[in-house]
């Protein structure tokens, strides 16, 4: 069965540092990937996919890009961290396009 | 442009009460996907059901139920003889077109008491 991995589950960083966030998946290959966030009152927004390797789609222009260097890991990253980057930081995955997206147990980042 | 609505912001229950989670959605796609995801305290999202928008039929999975209608647009969620641990934020979304992006509802808090 297919496995979803975020890491670490729980973050405090301060404002201006940098962020790299983390996701692997087991059970599959060349599934699609996603980053999303909560953020606190504004429900989950999609940040980025990607359908294969070195294939990144940003959703929303920001202070974050993401990356997929091997074909089951996904990282989100900022060089400077804003106070605005705080949330909770969903990884997910699918097996194709508008297939069911899983979810992974999620990143509760805290930008002090 | 896509939308969802969850108009309930809170519901609170006693348990083995049946409870109602409303979700109406907009959008221009004939073909789109319907879903529902559970996120209990932990904070994970945990898939419920996904309907496509040429399957009317109402589904029933245990003590869970959906009521897809596309002349209302709505795809309602019933929970029966509702229990404690049902307590959790349930989030209504919708995909379609051609993104792969899911367009989250903004959740009903679901509190049963015992």
């Amino acid at each position: 069965s297919q496995t979803i991995h975020q890491w670490p589950a729980t973050l405090v960083q301060p404002v201006g540092s940098p962020l790299s966030l983390e996701c692997t998946v087991e059970g599959t290959s060349n599934p699609n990937l996603y980053w999303y966030r909560q953020a606190a009152g504004r429900g989950l927004q999609l940040l980025f996919y990607s359908v294969g390797i070195g294939q990144i789609s940003s959703e929303v222009p920001q202070n974050l890009s993401a990356s997929r260097p091997q074909d089951r890991q996904f990282i989100l990253s900022s060089k400077k961290l804003l106070l605005s980057d705080s949330g909770f930081y969903l990884c997910a995955w699918s097996v194709r396009l508008r297939e069911t997206q899983y979810f992974g147990p999620g990143t509760r980042l805290l930008v002090l | 442009a896509q939308k969802v609505t969850q108009a309930q912001t809170e519901i609170s229950v006693v348990e083995k009460e049946d409870v109602t989670l409303d979700c109406v959605y907009e959008t221009r796609d004939t073909t789109y996907y319907l879903f529902w995801y559970k996120q209990p305290p932990s904070g994970e999202l945990v898939f419920l059901i996904r309907r496509n928008s040429f399957d009317e039929q109402n589904e029933i999975s245990g003590r869970y139920s959906w009521n897809f209608q596309k002349s209302t647009s709505s795809f309602n969620f019933t929970i029966t003889a509702s229990q404690v641990v049902d307590s959790a934020v349930y989030f209504c979304a919708l995909s379609g077109g051609d993104t792969d992006k899911l367009i989250f509802g903004t959740g009903t808090r679901l509190q049963v008491f015992p």
